[in-house]
């Protein structure tokens, strides 16, 4: 089994200040990550994964995460967030295992609050 | 195209009642999930379906819930005799074959008085 852990339930900032917000997961198996968004009163949007390859992975909206399997995290990252950012992330993970189903295992969330 | 739509948007029922709740997923997507998402909470699988494959009914938390799906067309999720403590928003994400990516739907935000 999988479980995420995204340990600040919200973080405010100022417009175009630095923002980390932490994922970390624990999986006895191999797992593929994910952040999604979910703006207001809309559907979770897909904001970067990483599958393979360079640990270091860049998404939509100049966010990045970095994989780091030996802390078991996979932090997002935005050097400079935009009020627009205002939203709820979400950090997921799935086994990389055939016949899994794709199934998401999810954190609960993080509140991104951006101020003037 | 079009997303996945969900309706409905807001559902109150009273407790004892039972509900349905759809999904439409985008058109030649073979696999559906529902996920369930409790007020502060992460989201919570429930059901997946792919194809025309027996679906993984594994996250369904109690013989209550049930959901249906005709080949890779509309989905239907249904709580009978509901609780209080199904309040939350139900929300359906659909994916095309191949793929890892799932596209969810604005959720149906059920309350239960």
């Amino acid at each position: 089994a999988q479980s995420v852990t995204q340990l600040d339930s919200q973080v405010p900032v100022f417009e175009e200040a630095p923002v980390e917000l932490r994922c970390n997961y624990s999986s006895s198996v191999s797992v593929y990550l994910f952040w999604y968004v979910q703006y207001p009163n809309q559907g979770l949007q897909l904001l970067l994964k990483y599958l393979s390859g360079s640990t270091l992975v860049k998404g939509i909206n100049g966010f990045e995460a970095e994989f780091n399997k030996s802390q078991t995290s996979f932090h997002l990252r935005k050097p400079s967030v935009h009020i627009s950012d205002t939203a709820e992330y979400f950090c997921a993970v799935r086994p990389i295992l055939t016949g899994g189903g794709n199934k998401l295992t999810f954190g609960t969330g993080t509140q991104l609050k951006v101020e003037l | 195209g079009a997303g996945v739509s969900q309706s409905p948007s807001n559902k109150v029922t009273e407790k004892g009642k039972d509900v349905e709740l759809r999904c439409d997923p985008i058109s030649g997507h073979t696999a559906l999930y529902w996920y369930r998402q409790r007020l502060g909470q992460g989201l919570e699988f429930l059901i997946y379906f792919q194809g025309n494959s027996a679906p993984d009914k594994s996250g369904l938390p109690s013989d209550r819930f049930s959901a249906e799906r005709t080949g890779e067309s509309v989905s239907t999720l249904t709580i009978q005799r509901t609780q209080q403590e199904d309040s939350a928003v139900y929300l359906c994400a659909s994916r095309p074959t191949g793929t890892y990516e799932q596209y969810f739907g604005p959720g149906t935000r059920l309350t239960v008085t």
